[in-house]
């Protein structure tokens, strides 16, 4: 069975830091383009970032770049996002998704972590 | 970046209804769009994508069309099950973007 999931998040105050881990089992992890997407509560969806299959080219919004780092351990099955300069306006749930290999398309998300900002 | 907007952001339908949600690219991305299904609590679902293409397991009440800027996602037959939040989401570049999400709620 195809799955991911994520731990890591919890509570933080403005300023600080956080690193969402999403561990992946079920399919070959080397062979996939991986992102974060996020919810803010009571809203809709955000893509945050992705990651190439060799980790070679990273790409991030607008609004978290020179603060989140995507990255990923094909050895460890795991992908990794660290978030630095937290912000009130970062507080969401943060799902790990898996784009499919020929479909352009986000087809497996994790049940998602919540990451909540607050002093 | 490429704007989504959905419409309408909300509808109300019932049972047995057909029910057609329409996605807007600011740009043109040719077919690069995927349609995901949210119910409260759960992460979303994918539906359709390639604009047009039924993921494995979707049923087939499920259909997607449309190319260039425009598209459309239609439920043929409203089940109780498909009462949810549908979003659109283009594929062409990054970032990948996010339609507002059209609500579809029980009439």
């Amino acid at each position: 069975e195809v799955q991911l999931v994520e731990s890591g998040g919890g509570l933080v105050q403005p300023g600080g830091s956080l690193r969402l881990s999403c561990e992946v089992s079920g399919f070959t992890f080397r062979n996939n383009w991986m992102s974060w997407v996020r919810q803010a509560p009571g809203k809709g969806l955000e893509w945050v970032a992705c990651i190439k299959e060799d980790g070679s080219e990273k790409y991030y919004v607008d609004s978290v770049k020179g603060r989140f780092t995507i990255s990923r351990d094909n050895a460890k099955y795991s992908l990794y996002l660290q978030m630095n300069s937290l912000r009130a306006e970062d507080t969401a749930v943060y799902y790990c998704v898996r784009e499919g290999q020929w479909l352009d398309a986000f087809d497996i998300w994790g049940q998602g972590t919540m990451v909540t900002v607050s002093s | 970046d490429i704007q989504m907007t959905q419409s309408p952001s909300s509808l109300s339908a019932s049972v047995g209804d057909r029910v057609t949600i329409t996605c807007r690219a600011s740009q043109n991305i040719n077919r690069y769009l995927n349609w995901y299904q949210q119910k409260p609590g759960k992460a979303p679902k994918l539906l359709i994508y390639a604009a047009s293409s039924l993921q494995s397991g979707v049923p087939s009440r499920f259909s997607g069309s449309g190319s260039g800027t425009d598209f459309t996602l239609t439920i043929s037959s409203l089940q109780p099950e498909d009462f949810a939040t549908y979003y659109c989401q283009q594929s062409s570049t990054t970032p990948r973007t996010f339609g507002q999400g059209t609500k579809v709620g029980i009439k």
